[in-house]
């Protein structure tokens, strides 16, 4: 069935390093994806999405590109800060309403 | 502005009491959703409405109820039959608009504990 795979936490990195969390997913056909952002205590927040193949999402620093052919959405950001240290989410959907969200990386930034 | 509200933020359930998770909106949303989070886990839809008066169960209904009688409200009710209630619950909702391209919007969450 449809999933979306994220790469296994936590993540703890010093500041101004460089952040990738892999997300890969699995899907009949041509999902939208999207990264979410969930900070202690809070609900998720969208933090950017993509909705074709070669769309690239970003915001705040992070990007994502949507690669089809390796069904792949991975995040990135060049150089995080200490504010960044949140839970961050992956997920896809299809028209409809399903929505299909990863397991979550927990991201954790040390000055 | 427009958003979801949550309420209470925190809420405390005696043995054998039904409690009620309270989640409003205003963003003129069809679609409303209902997520439990355990800690250090991700979401699992409970339940999920796309028209008043319509619901379905998700991947753990049991031991939960819901209703949708207006559009901007989905009350979830926990009952007694769900013997772990301890968790973190969030609601959801989604424009229907332009097919699948559209976020979910979240609150920010009730958190229910056991006394």
């Amino acid at each position: 069935g449809d999933s979306v795979t994220q790469m296994e936490g936590p993540v703890t990195l010093s500041e101004e390093a460089f952040l990738t969390i892999n997300c890969t997913y699995t899907a009949t056909g041509y999902p939208s994806l999207f990264w979410y952002v969930q900070y202690p205590g809070e609900g998720l927040q969208l933090l950017l999405k993509a909705t074709k193949a070669d769309d690239k999402g970003s915001n705040k620093g992070f990007e994502a590109t949507y690669r089809k052919e390796t069904t792949s959405f991975h995040l990135e950001k060049g150089s995080v800060q200490v504010s960044d240290s949140a839970v961050y989410f992956c997920a896809l959907s299809f028209a409809g309403n399903q929505f299909y969200f990863g397991t979550g990386t927990s991201l954790t930034v040390i000055p | 502005d427009g958003g979801i509200t949550q309420s209470p933020k925190y809420l405390f359930r005696k043995e054998g009491q039904n409690v009620t998770l309270s989640c409003e909106q205003n963003l003129n949303h069809d679609a409303m959703y209902w997520y439990r989070q355990d800690p250090g886990q991700g979401l699992r839809l409970i339940y999920y409405s796309q028209i008043v008066n319509d619901f379905q169960k998700g991947d753990i209904a049991e031991g939960y109820s819901v209703s949708r009688e207006k559009k901007e409200s989905f009350p979830l009710t926990v009952t007694s039959a769900q013997k772990n209630p301890t968790a973190f619950y969030l609601c959801a909702s989604r424009s229907r608009d332009r097919g699948s391209n559209q976020p979910q919007h979240f609150g920010d969450g009730t958190r229910l504990s056991i006394l």
